[in-house]
């Protein structure tokens, strides 16, 4: 199946920085989605787009979707405690979700 | 909270053992997707079931099977068990519309399976 390459695997974040991840794929993808998943808990959606070259926003998140339509990044700014979590990003073709391995993200008060 | 429930939330099986899991999917949603989350790795796709037939079914073998109702709840059943196939058990609800595409999905908090 498409295998999504997620980086960075892990980051250690200082409060208030802001953050950085993103996601490649050997396939094309008709949606980007961009989720959170705390420990214990099923993943939470942050961001889906849609389009081609579409950047989005919400609250302090921002996402791309690559032109290409083979990646998208993710951005965090102005960190805060409760951004700790695994972010996922997934594409999806018709019915599947394609999920990267994740980036977990631990911040430094 | 998405409004997806899923039940039991943990499940202890040793292997050989057959399991079945329930999720309610949110308000307004037709279909239901199976996923299945190892230790450290991202969901991986299992099957969807849309006007109570599958609808699409990722690399897993036929001892995973699942059911869809009239009230567009779902079943996730696995028939014996392995100890790989441990892991938390994810589904989630979305809308398909008349032109088949399939709406953003949205996650239940998982069912956690141990088999020993």
């Amino acid at each position: 199946g498409q295998q999504l390459n997620q980086s960075p695997q892990s980051m250690f974040i200082q409060e208030g920085e802001d953050v950085s991840m993103n996601c490649t794929s050997s396939s094309i993808f008709n949606t980007w989605l961009w989720y959170k998943q705390d420990p214990g808990e099923g993943p939470v959606l942050l961001i889906a787009l849609y389009k081609a070259g579409e950047l989005t926003s919400n609250g302090r998140l921002t996402a791309q979707f690559g032109i290409t339509r083979k990646d998208s990044f993710l951005n965090i700014s102005a960190s805060i405690p409760s951004d700790v979590g695994i972010y996922f990003c997934a594409g999806q073709i018709n019915y599947k979700l394609s999920f990267g391995a994740g980036t977990t993200v631990t911040v430094r008060a | 909270e998405t409004g997806v429930t899923q039940s039991p939330t943990h499940l202890i099986k040793t292997r050989g053992q057959q399991v079945t899991l329930r999720c309610s999917s949110q308000s307004g949603h037709n279909t239901v997707s199976w996923y299945q989350q190892a230790l450290g790795q991202g969901p991986q796709f299992i099957f969807q079931y849309y006007r109570e037939e599958e609808n699409g079914r990722g690399n897993f073998p036929p001892r995973f099977s699942g059911l869809q109702f009239p009230n567009y709840s779902s079943e996730l059943n696995v028939n014996a068990l392995e100890l790989d196939d441990s892991a938390l058990y994810l589904c989630a609800s979305s809308l398909t519309g008349r032109g088949g595409d399939v709406e953003t999905q949205y996650f239940g908090p998982g069912t956690r399976l141990l088999v020993l």
